[in-house]
């Protein structure tokens, strides 16, 4: 059974920067798991913010970005505001033809 | 603008099977995979499954004994349904577009509560 991980909780200061990571249970995520990222607030749902890794999705803030750090997936928020306080999940798309989402983190910005 | 709706009953009782409908407006069936996904009350989302618009389909390992995905290309429609229900299965439903090639969800509906309960 193949398990995603993420960081259940993370804090940022208004203008400041965040990194969340996305890991695999055995293995490094490669480009080649089509990384990608998504936005949820409470009702609401989720946005897509990332895909293919690096690729933002239409109108999404330069502020975020996703790359590969080490042998995790990553989504980073330069300059952090109060709006971007949400849930964010990673989604990993398996060589099997199955897609697996993370636990998600929820991101406080105070 | 691509526009989805999922439509069906909101509650379902213990034993019985779920059935939701997703409704594509505002773009082309084809070409596409089309996916569900749900959200347990508080919890995180999980993928359900896929099926390509030519009828293909990928499903969760853990659900895949009781989940059927089928697609209507005529009416622009694709289904999902779960077999023998437990209150485990009260979620938010969701379903969405997903791209070829790079496997991301672009377009979401805004989801539907199906609660199990007698």
């Amino acid at each position: 059974q193949t398990v995603v991980t993420q960081e259940p909780s993370f804090s940022v200061s208004p203008g400041g920067t965040v990194t969340l990571t996305c890991a695999l249970s055995s293995g490094s995520v490669s480009t080649s798991y089509y990384p990608s990222w998504y936005q949820q607030t409470p009702g609401q749902a989720p946005r897509t913010l990332i895909y293919s890794t690096n690729t933002r999705s239409s109108g999404v803030p330069d502020r975020f970005s996703g790359s590969i750090l080490g042998n995790k997936a990553a989504l980073t928020i330069t300059g952090a505001q109060a709006d971007d306080e949400s849930d964010y999940y990673c989604v990993l798309y398996m060589a099997s033809g199955i897609s697996v989402f993370g636990g998600g983190t929820k991101l406080t910005v105070l | 603008q691509v526009q989805l709706q999922e439509s069906g009953p909101g509650l379902v009782k213990p034993s019985e099977t779920l059935s939701l409908t997703c409704t594509v407006s505002g773009g082309s069936i084809s070409v596409y995979y089309w996916s569900w996904i749900r959200q347990p009350p508080g919890k995180g989302l999980e993928w359900i499954g896929y099926i390509y618009y030519r009828g293909s389909t990928n499903y969760n390992p853990s659900l895949k004994s009781r989940v059927t995905i089928s697609v209507d290309t005529s009416k622009s429609q694709f289904s999902l349904k779960l077999s023998s229900v437990t209150a485990a299965d009260t979620a938010v439903y969701y379903c969405a577009r997903v791209v070829p090639h790079s496997y991301h969800f672009d377009y979401w509906g805004q989801g539907t509560l199906v609660t199990v309960s007698s």
